[in-house]
């Protein structure tokens, strides 16, 4: 099946830093994919769409110099934190379409996440 | 728009008993269901998917979830709760226009021994 990577898993810094978070579709190609962030106990919420080739749409309240999007390929998207602040700190998640598998049409399929935590 | 209603935040069972997790949505288009699984510290796995197919839609470990537009359900059953379904559930709606998907709030299923 199809199978989507994050990478780090998790990561510390300091407030003021920059982080950068991969993920990466494995054995298949994505124009689009997804960033998502959750809060624990609460519910997955969509940040921005990242397009290969062009630029991330964002959803309303995002700030897109914040969280900067790179789509560079067709199987990686970065998703970069800019100057973090604790209140940043969260799980961020992100997906990728992918056609066929078990469940053959159009399908999510979602990283493991990666944990941010600023100190 | 499309939303999604979890109505328990929080279910508890007893192994080898039904599980029902409720769940409600609304949309503007002929939706696309989802249910997902999220284990402690794991990424969300699909259970199962409905798209206009088959209105019982069998998923994986024993899951299936059925799909009825007039009441604009989409509750997830199994007929024995196992200690290992024990994790955070996500009914997620996808407007076929697009790849949006639109998550509820999410269940946490217990499975008590």
């Amino acid at each position: 099946g199809a199978v989507v990577s994050q990478h780090p898993s998790w990561v510390i810094c300091k407030s003021g830093t920059s982080v950068k978070i991969e993920c990466r579709s494995l054995d298949f190609q994505a124009t689009t994919m997804f960033w998502y962030r959750q809060f624990p106990k609460q519910s997955l919420m969509l940040m921005a769409t990242s397009n290969e080739g062009s630029k991330a749409t964002y959803e309303q309240g995002v700030e897109k110099d914040k969280f900067l999007i790179n789509h560079a390929s067709l199987t990686l998207s970065t998703l970069t934190v800019t100057s973090a602040h604790p209140e940043d700190s969260s799980f961020y998640i992100c997906s990728a379409p992918f056609q066929g598998g078990r469940f053959r049409s159009d399908t999510q399929y979602f990283g493991p996440g990666t944990r941010l935590t600023v100190l | 728009a499309q939303s999604v209603t979890q109505l328990d935040s929080h279910v508890s069972v007893s192994e080898g008993t039904p599980v029902l997790l409720r769940c409600n949505y609304s949309s503007s288009y002929s939706p696309s269901l989802f249910w997902y699984v999220q284990h402690p510290n794991k990424g969300l796995q699909l259970l199962l998917k409905y798209t206009s197919a088959a209105t019982l839609v069998k998923g994986i470990n024993g899951f299936e979830a059925e799909f009825k537009k007039s009441e604009t359900s989409f509750h997830l059953t199994k007929p024995s709760a196992h200690m290992s379904d024990a994790a955070e559930y996500f009914c997620v709606v996808k407007d076929n226009a697009g790849n949006m998907l639109t998550f509820g709030g999410g269940t946490r299923l217990m499975v008590k021994p």
